[in-house]
């Protein structure tokens, strides 16, 4: 079954906009991940959030994690065209660590198209 | 670093028949992950290895699927037979240690289509 699930499921934008992706989730857990999909460089990681973090950059990346609300945000600033690709959250499960909660389970993503 | 590399990149197999896909993880990655990716879908885990052993197969479909990781590197996973709802592509991933925290590195998958 699917822990996560992205909102809008599909997102459209000009070059230069941002965007922002939502992801909301079922069961507690200790950190939530984003990645990125696309044909090019197949799936890749962008940004960890711990349950601990309200909020976190990497370049032009922000993410927010509302733990009381079960939910995370990723936001795109200045979209650029090689920005077009799927984004999923993903969650391993919450545990005290150890090998066993490595896995992920992903959402089903959010489309997103930049347009030159 | 070299990536996470996995062969082939396409297959194309009537329903029953049998396939196998490798994957070979970064150097020194003892965590090997499968998942299978469904067209608009989020990729699901198949199997978790930690070194050679199975640390997790809950979603493998045991009557079909099979994966094994000898000498704790390189991995296979076969199916067989293969059913219409194979069609998939199948995605290898490693991390250097499993833990939840540890960031996965993700090879190019294997795009399967069974007809």
């Amino acid at each position: 079954s699917q822990q996560g699930e992205e909102d809008p499921q599909a997102l459209s934008i000009q070059e230069g906009e941002n965007a922002t992706m939502n992801c909301s989730y079922k069961t507690s857990i200790n950190n939530l991940q984003w990645y990125r999909q696309n044909s090019g460089r197949g799936l890749v990681h962008l940004i960890l959030i711990r349950s601990n973090e309200r909020e976190k950059h990497s370049g032009r990346l922000r993410v927010t994690l509302d733990t009381s609300k079960k939910s995370s945000s990723l936001l795109i600033t200045a979209s650029r065209a090689a920005d077009t690709a799927s984004y999923f959250c993903a969650t391993p499960p919450r545990g005290a660590g150890g090998t066993s909660y490595g896995k992920l389970t992903f959402g089903q993503g959010t489309i997103l198209t930049v347009h030159p | 670093e070299a990536g996470v590399a996995q062969s082939p990149r396409y297959k194309i197999i009537e329903k029953r028949q049998s396939v196998a896909f490798w994957c070979n993880p970064i150097s020194g990655h003892a965590t090997l992950y499968w998942y299978q990716q469904i067209l608009g879908q989020g990729p699901k885990l198949l199997i978790q290895f930690q070194n050679n052993g199975v640390v997790d197969d809950s979603q493998l479909p045991k009557d079909r699927f099979s994966a094994e990781r000898l000498k704790g590197v390189d991995s296979t996973l076969k199916i067989q037979p293969a059913k219409l709802e194979d069609s998939a592509v199948y995605l290898c991933a490693s991390s250097l240690d499993g833990t939840a925290f540890g960031e996965q590195f993700f090879g190019p998958g294997t795009r399967l289509t069974v007809l």
